[in-house]
């Protein structure tokens, strides 16, 4: 069946140095991506979201950038910090319902 | 900033037992959801609220669910008869109109079935 999947379930960072998250999925009709950190105990939170007729989009210290080739989403966070631990989920954004990947654990070094 | 609320944070119940899970959503959103995530598993739709009436429903979401905003700022999950596979965390979330898309998540409740 059609999902949304990232490509490693841990990422290890040292504090300062930049992150990218992966995440691939499958339903070419998707047009609506997002990214959202989950922190422990908490919802998922909102982070930054993308359509599909665009292929980079920028926050504030992330950037997501979108491959319809190759159906590849990623999210990029500059100098990460402490504050940054979380697991990221994208998400694919169909007729209204999230339907998630199974989220990167993002652990940063001091 | 505006938020999601959810009560109980953490709900434990014997099997069998019904048990109701509320929400406040964001003040003027109009269009709610509940998730759910068991533990160390992805988050699943279960259910989408519009208008007083059911949107959609995933196969998760059966005939053991219901879900109704019983005034003008609760919106509240039922589970009538609660199985040991319904532990999971449960999310809300709500969206504020047709041409928004973000949906935004409260704390969650977790649920123990013993």
């Amino acid at each position: 069946g059609e999902s949304v999947g990232l490509h490693l379930p841990t990422l290890s960072v040292q504090e300062g140095d930049n992150s990218i998250i992966n995440c691939a999925y499958s339903n070419s009709a998707s047009d609506y991506f997002i990214w959202y950190k989950q922190e422990s105990g908490k919802g998922p939170q909102f982070i930054i979201d993308i359509r599909s007729n665009m292929d980079k989009r920028q926050g504030q210290r992330v950037t997501v950038l979108l491959n319809k080739t190759v159906k590849h989403l990623s999210l990029q966070i500059a100098a990460t910090q402490p504050g940054d631990s979380a697991v990221y989920f994208c998400a694919e954004n169909k007729d209204y319902k999230l339907s998630f990947g199974a989220g990167t654990t993002v652990t940063v070094r001091a | 900033e505006p938020e999601v609320t959810q009560t109980p944070s953490h709900q434990v119940t014997q099997m069998g037992q019904e048990v109701i899970l509320r929400c406040v959503p964001i003040s003027n959103h109009l269009y709610f959801y509940w998730y759910r995530q068991i533990l160390g598993q992805k988050v699943e739709f279960l259910v989408s609220f519009y208008n007083n009436e059911i949107s959609e429903k995933s196969e998760i979401f059966d005939d053991q669910f219901s879900v109704e905003r019983p005034d003008g700022s609760n919106f509240t999950l039922k589970i009538r008869s609660t199985k040991l596979e319904d532990s999971a965390m449960y999310f809300c979330a709500s969206r504020a109109g047709p041409f928004t898309d973000t949906q935004y998540f409260g704390p969650g409740t977790r649920l123990t079935v013993l």
